[in-house]
This record gives structure tokens, sequence and C-alpha cells, in this order.
């Protein structure tokens, strides 16, 4: 089936500097991505909907210059995650939806990141 | 979305059926009852879905109920790789955004 794939894995950095991740389409293309946030023990938190060639869609209380979305293909969105902090050490895991329309959502393996 | 509302943990012995229950009880017409199931530290895993026939694929077995209120997610022979969280959800497609509930965390125990 679709595969996401996310880079990096895991990411430690120092807090103030900033922090990128990739979420990528395989092998199909989505013009929709979604970006969610888990903290340990805690269910999967939507942050927002990445919009290939336009802006990104964020939920509320989600800060948009905190967490930059870029989705500048149809197989690539990025979050950037600015200045971070330690309070922004998270489990953040991406998804795109099947082209068909109906079935699944194909989600990310995530990005394991801890802010020093 | 409906808001959907499961249990927040159960056992299961290993080789048994474990039955995962989901009230659904304000789904519309047009939204499917989803299941994934998210495995500690990984991303979440499509298991079933369905609008109103009951479905059956090679990871599980989902009934749902003629009114369409509750479903269930049937694991026929739990095994101890079953162990993580499932997450009922309810929406239109697949386009639509997934809004994640607590889940059950299920544990198969050897």
């Amino acid at each position: 089936g679709a595969v996401v794939s996310q880079h990096p894995s895991w990411v430690i950095c120092k807090s103030g500097t900033s922090v990128k991740i990739e979420c990528r389409s395989l092998d199909f293309q989505a013009t929709t991505m979604f970006w969610y946030r888990q903290f340990p023990k805690q269910s999967l938190m939507l942050m927002a909907t990445s919009n290939e060639g336009s802006k990104a869609t964020y939920e509320q209380g989600v800060e948009k210059d905190k967490f930059l979305i870029n989705h500048a293909s149809l197989t690539l969105s990025t979050l950037t995650v600015t200045s971070a902090h330690p309070e922004d050490s998270s489990f953040y895991i991406c998804s795109a939806p099947s082209p068909s329309g109906v079935d699944e959502q194909f989600f990310g393996p995530g990005t394991r990141l801890t802010v020093l | 979305d409906a808001k959907t509302t499961q249990p927040p943990s159960m056992d299961c012995a290993e080789g048994r059926a474990a039955n995962l229950p989901c009230n659904h009880s304000t789904i519309s017409g047009n939204e499917y009852v989803y299941w994934y199931r998210q495995i500690h530290s990984q991303g979440p895993q499509y298991i079933i879905h369905g609008l109103k026939n009951n479905e059956t694929n090679e990871m599980a077995s989902l009934i749902i109920t003629e009114d369409r209120k509750s479903s269930t997610l049937i694991l026929p022979h739990a095994t101890l790789r079953d162990t993580a969280v499932y997450y009922c959800i309810v929406r239109g497609t697949s386009y639509d955004k997934v809004i994640f509930g607590p889940g059950t965390s299920l544990s198969v125990i050897p």
C-alpha cells in the first residue's frame, strides 16, 4: 500500500534553535497532508492541515508563527518548529489521505523531537 | 466529525478474540466508521472501515449495529503484537481531517 515517510525519525536540539521535519508521500500525490503532535500517554492532537500551493490551516490554539508549514510539492510537506523550547518536545506525526477519497489515511512513522 | 466514546482500557488473553466497542450515537448518514491502532512510539496504522455493512479483512472484522450508533472491532485471535491503543473514528472521506479521541488501550496478556 501507499507509504508516508518522515525525516528525521528523531532529533535533539538546543533551546532557541529551529527544527525542520519532512513528510513525504512516497508513491502517491497528496494535495493535503495533516500534522499531529502527541505528548507522552496522550492521544494525537491535530495541529494543522497542509495544503499544496496555499497556506496551511491551523487548529485553534496552534501558533502559526511558531509551527511553520510549507507544502511546496504534491509529495512533500515540511513542519518547522521555530525557536524551539523544551515544552515543544513531542512526537510529531504527519498523514496523507488515500487518493481514493474513501479509504484510509496513511500515517508517517513519526518524528521524536527533544529540545534541551 | 461525530464524537466517539470508547472504554479507556481492556485486557485480552493471547489467542482469544478481542472485542473493542465504540459508541458513535451522533454519526450522520454519510460518515464512515474507521478504526486505527497505534503501537507504542509508532505512527497510527489503519485497520478497517465501514459504512453500514459488516466488514472483514485480514486484520479484523467490523460489526456495525443496524442503527449505526455503535460498532465493535473484533481481532479474532489476539497476539502479543496486537497490544496497542485502538482508535475508533467517524468521518466522511479520507480527505477529512482525523480527530483522535483517547482510544482504548488494549493489552494482550500471555
